[in-house]
């Protein structure tokens, strides 16, 4: 599974754009990103996956450059209720059921 | 939107005692997962389950712990005598894969968790 390095701790205020970046310089060829938010006391959930160039959903958008060795998970007009951490996965699936290993994410913190 | 839900939402016991936490797993998915969270700390893998066996398992879960798929909707996770340090966040997960073995996304959806506090 590629080691992947992201900020532990992030700022921002309401109605801004946050980038955060997740650094995976060991990404291997059938490698996926994820990426997932976490409240406190609430389970992971799934925010956006993609394999290369540009993913957009609802609420976010990943980036992810022509040698995928890193990638931005995009914001849009954060709000308050943005605050939580997020955690970036890279990992392919080869056996029947693959876990997921989660690193310590990136906290981020939204003010008025 | 479906989703997994989780029973109970919090859970107290005895040291020594026996936990089962249940997971009602997207109705659709083949994979299921327990995963668990101590406060403060990171979110640990303890299991992953298939076709009605263990796949993976974590040295964490050890012999005090097992898993079961009792009927077609329920998945649990026993805890025989429980610890202090077994206190945590413990949140059951599923997936369907989308594509063949070696290639295509796996993305699991998270319940909502069962807190257990062993006292």
């Amino acid at each position: 599974l590629a080691k992947t390095t992201q900020p532990i701790s992030m700022d921002s205020y309401e109605g801004q754009e946050v980038n955060i970046t997740c650094s995976h310089n060991n990404i291997a060829t059938n490698d996926y990103i994820t990426w997932y938010q976490q409240f406190p006391s609430q389970g992971p959930r799934f925010i956006i996956q993609g394999y290369k160039t540009k993913v957009t959903n609802e609420v976010a958008s990943l980036f992810i450059p022509a040698d995928r060795k890193s990638s931005t998970l995009s914001l849009p007009r954060v709000s308050l209720s943005d605050t939580a951490v997020y955690y970036c996965l890279v990992g392919g699936f080869y056996s029947s059921a693959s876990k997921i290993i989660f690193g310590s994410g990136t906290r981020l913190s939204i003010r008025p | 939107e479906p989703e997994v839900t989780q029973t109970p939402s919090h859970q107290v016991t005895q040291m020594g005692q026996e936990v089962i936490l249940r997971c009602v797993p997207i109705s659709n998915h083949l994979y299921f997962y327990w995963y668990r969270q101590i406060l403060g700390q990171k979110v640990e893998f303890l299991v992953s389950f298939y076709n009605n066996e263990i796949s993976e398992k974590s040295e964490i879960f050890d012999d005090q712990f097992s898993v079961e798929r009792p009927d077609g909707s329920n998945f649990t996770l026993k805890i025989r005598s429980t610890k202090l340090e077994d206190s945590a966040m413990y949140f059951c997960a599923s997936s369907v894969r989308t594509s063949n073995q070696n290639d295509g996304t796996d993305t699991q959806y998270f319940g909502p968790g069962t807190r257990l506090t062993v006292l």
